[in-house]
C-alpha cells in the first residue's frame, strides 16, 4: 500500500530557479491538497482540488500554481523561487463527499518534501 | 471563519505518566474536528476523529479525546504515555468548501516523553 507518494523528497533552489513537487496517490481518492508547514505555524493549505478537473486556492497561494493531471496526480509548481517559500511541503488526498462515508473527513499525507531556497 | 489554537507548543512529561494537550476552536457552524500525530521525518497520520454522537473519542496507540462544545474544546488525553509517544501532535478543524474538505490546523504541541 503506497498511499501518497511524493517527489522529490529535498531538494535545494536557488532564487528564482522553478521546479515542480510531484504527488500520486493510488486510494482513488477525488480530493487532493498540498500543504506547507513553516515552524511556529502549523500546516498551512496552499491548493487542493476537489475533484479531478478542479483547483482552488487555499490560504497560502501566492507564488504557487497547482495542476490535477488526472485522478492520481497533483502537482505543485514554483514558477520563481524565493527564500520565503523554503518549506517541508505536504500532499494529501481523501475521498470526496460524493464518494460516501465518514472517509470523505479524513486526510491520507504523504512523506514530505524538503525545499530549501537559497 | 474558523481557527483552532493549541495553548501549549511543548508538553514535556515522564514516561507512564498522563497527558493533556489542549485544543480550542473557532467557529460559526458545525464542526468536525481531529488530532493528528506527526513523527520525526514523517507526514502527518490520523489519531482520532469527532464526526457525530460520543462526545469522547478514542484512537490509536491508547489516545483519546473530548468534545465539548460549551467550551469549544477538543483536548488529547493519554492516561499512562510511552517514550515512542514522543512526536507532534496537530488539532485541526474541518469544513466541506466546494466538495472538498479544507483543515485548518493549529500550530501543533510537541509531546517529548522523558524517561
Amino acid at each position: 500500500n503506497a498511499g501518497v507518494t511524493q517527489t522529490p523528497k529535498f531538494q535545494v533552489l536557488k532564487t528564482g530557479q522553478s521546479m515542480t513537487l510531484q504527488c500520486a496517490q493510488d486510494m482513488n481518492h477525488n480530493s487532493m491538497y498540498w500543504y506547507r508547514q513553516d515552524p511556529g505555524m502549523g500546516l498551512r493549505l496552499i491548493y487542493y482540488s476537489a475533484s479531478e478537473g478542479t483547483t482552488d486556492k487555499g490560504e497560502v497561494p501566492n507564488g504557487y500554481n497547482v495542476s490535477r493531471l488526472n485522478k492520481r496526480e497533483f502537482s505543485l509548481r514554483l514558477e520563481s523561487a524565493a527564500p520565503s517559500q523554503t518549506s517541508v511541503y505536504f500532499c494529501a488526498s481523501s475521498e470526496s463527499p460524493r464518494q460516501g462515508g465518514t472517509g470523505a473527513n479524513v486526510l491520507t499525507f504523504g512523506a514530505g518534501s524538503r525545499l530549501t531556497v537559497l | 471563519a474558523q481557527s483552532v489554537t493549541q495553548l501549549d507548543s511543548q508538553v514535556p512529561v515522564f514516561e507512564e505518566a498522563p497527558v493533556e494537550l489542549r485544543c480550542n476552536y473557532s467557529s460559526s457552524v458545525s464542526v468536525y474536528l481531529f488530532w493528528y500525530v506527526q513523527y520525526p521525518n514523517q507526514g502527518l497520520q490520523l489519531l482520532l476523529k469527532y464526526l457525530s454522537g460520543s462526545t469522547l473519542v478514542k484512537g490509536i496507540n491508547g489516545f483519546e479525546a473530548e468534545f465539548n462544545k460549551s467550551q469549544t474544546s477538543f483536548h488529547l488525553r493519554k492516561p499512562s504515555v510511552h517514550i515512542s509517544d514522543t512526536a507532534e501532535y496537530f488539532c485541526a478543524v474541518n469544513r466541506f468548501a466546494g466538495g472538498g474538505n479544507k483543515l485548518t490546523f493549529g500550530t501543533g504541541t510537541q509531546l517529548k516523553v522523558e524517561l
